[in-house]
């Protein structure tokens, strides 16, 4: 069955860096775009970036834009997010999901890995 | 870019049919068949509902239900049971610089 599993969440200053990474399996991984989304506690969905199936194309919201950078390795069947600059604003839940056309819908999403920013 | 709005809240009694509306702009909702819906439980994973407006994946219930008319997109779930009660949020591709968007989220009660 399709998994997704994310990890490398943490407690991170203001303006330091986190990698996130997402570990997929079930699934032919290097054949769908995959996507970050991010939720607040409490508050609702944010859709962060995605990536297409063979990483030529990326995509972010403006509020992430510049900050962060999604990758992947078809090789390791990994998806990977590199924050930069993080804002208390970016404390989130985050969660990668699989893409089920070229950019959505999000037919398979993986728990999430909490990220607070504070110092 | 704005999220799609949707209401924050909407009820009904078991049996009912409740309609949850997603309003967008011709740029998202009104000028692509790409709309999505979500349902979530607290603590817990969206699940897909509802894509490309219409369609159920595998598995889903037919109580469940999209549409489109213009900028608006809706969910519709029929015949309520109290297992609906959770959060549900749309959303949509868009032509703007950020190319998918998602509703603020609507929480259902079910009375």
């Amino acid at each position: 069955q399709v998994q997704l599993v994310e990890s490398g969440g943490g407690v991170v200053q203001p303006g330091r860096s986190l990698r996130l990474s997402c570990a997929a399996s079930g699934f032919t991984f290097s054949n769908y775009g995959i996507h970050w989304v991010r939720q607040t506690p409490g508050k609702g969905l944010e859709w962060v970036a995605v990536i297409s199936y063979d990483a030529r194309n990326t995509y972010y919201a403006d509020s992430v834009k510049g900050r962060f950078t999604i990758s992947r390795d078809n090789s390791k069947n990994m998806l990977y997010l590199q924050m930069n600059s993080l804002r208390p604003e970016d404390t989130a839940v985050y969660y990668c999901a699989k893409g089920l056309g070229p950019m959505i819908p999000l037919d398979y999403w993986g728990q999430g890995t909490l990220v607070t920013v504070s110092s | 870019q704005s999220a799609l709005t949707q209401p924050a809240s909407v009820s009904g009694s078991p049996g009912q049919s409740i309609t949850i509306s997603c309003t967008g702009t011709s740029s998202d909702v009104g000028g692509y068949n790409y709309v999505s819906w979500y349902q979530q439980y607290p603590g817990k994973v969206p699940k897909l509902l509802i894509y490309d407006v219409t369609n159920r994946p595998s598995g889903v219930s037919n109580r469940f239900s999209g549409s489109k008319s213009g900028n608006t997109a809706s969910l519709t779930i029929s015949g309520l049971q109290a297992e609906d009660e959770a959060d549900y949020y749309c959303s949509s591709y868009t032509s703007s610089s950020t190319p998918v968007l998602f509703g603020g989220g609507t929480k259902l009660t079910v009375l």
